[in-house]
């Protein structure tokens, strides 16, 4: 069965300064898409980066980048200079095809607090 | 731009009342789902749809119905609420390829006393 797992339930970061986020998978499967979101206290859910199974390089928006190394299955999230605003509720997520369509599995999530 | 709608945004009900929490989508993706959220448990798939007519089971569908009534709309019905399902209900929706992402609605809160 898939599953996402992320191991730090709560993080610290200073301001301006860079954090990874933990997430490591299962999966059989050969083709598998990875995800990140950011949930704020206000609750919506915030598509952030992708990486796809086949691809070969670490995908990069802005800020965040994801440290994807397949043979280990994980796909670490890296947010440089963090800021204020990225204190956030922070979720790992795999699609992965199943007979009856395409499923997207969630991790626990890591909650990030960016101090002064 | 609408995206993902979900109504209500609150709720609390009496344990063993019935309610169906509505979902609708306007950007033509087949892919629909339902999640229940819940403190240090992350998201839970309760239910997908891969297109029209079609549902099935996540992780944790027991207590729970849905319809996909069209290609829009896919509601989640809760027949006799227990106070294990509150929650926060999150739908989302997407296109069927691997590399896109979900689109979430904005969430309902659940209470069930």
């Amino acid at each position: 069965a898939q599953k996402i797992t992320q191991t730090q339930p709560g993080m610290f970061v200073q301001e301006k300064e860079a954090v990874t986020l933990d997430c490591t998978y299962d999966t059989s499967d050969q083709s598998y898409g990875l995800f990140w979101y950011k949930q704020p206290s206000s609750g919506e859910m915030i598509f952030l980066i992708y990486q796809g199974s086949y691809d070969e390089q670490n995908a990069t928006e802005g800020r965040y980048s994801l440290n994807f190394q397949k043979a280990r299955k994980s796909a670490n999230l890296v947010i440089s200079a963090s800021q204020l605003g990225d204190s956030a509720m922070y979720f790992c997520a795999m699609r992965h095809l199943t007979g009856g369509g395409n499923k997207l599995t969630f991790g626990t999530g890591t909650q990030l607090k960016v101090e002064l | 731009n609408a995206g993902v709608t979900q109504t209500p945004k609150f709720q609390v009900l009496k344990t063993g009342q019935s309610m169906t929490l509505q979902c609708a989508q306007d950007m033509n993706h087949n892919s629909m789902y339902w999640y229940r959220q819940d403190p240090g448990m992350g998201l839970r798939l309760i239910y997908y749809s891969a297109s029209e007519g079609t549902t099935d089971k996540g992780e944790v569908p027991n207590g729970y119905n849905v319809s996909r009534l069209n290609k829009r709309e896919f509601s989640l019905r809760l027949e006799s609420a227990a106070p294990s399902q509150t929650s926060v209900y999150f739908c989302a929706s997407s296109r069927d390829s691997l590399n896109t992402e979900a689109f979430f609605g904005q969430g309902t809160r659940l209470t069930v006393v």
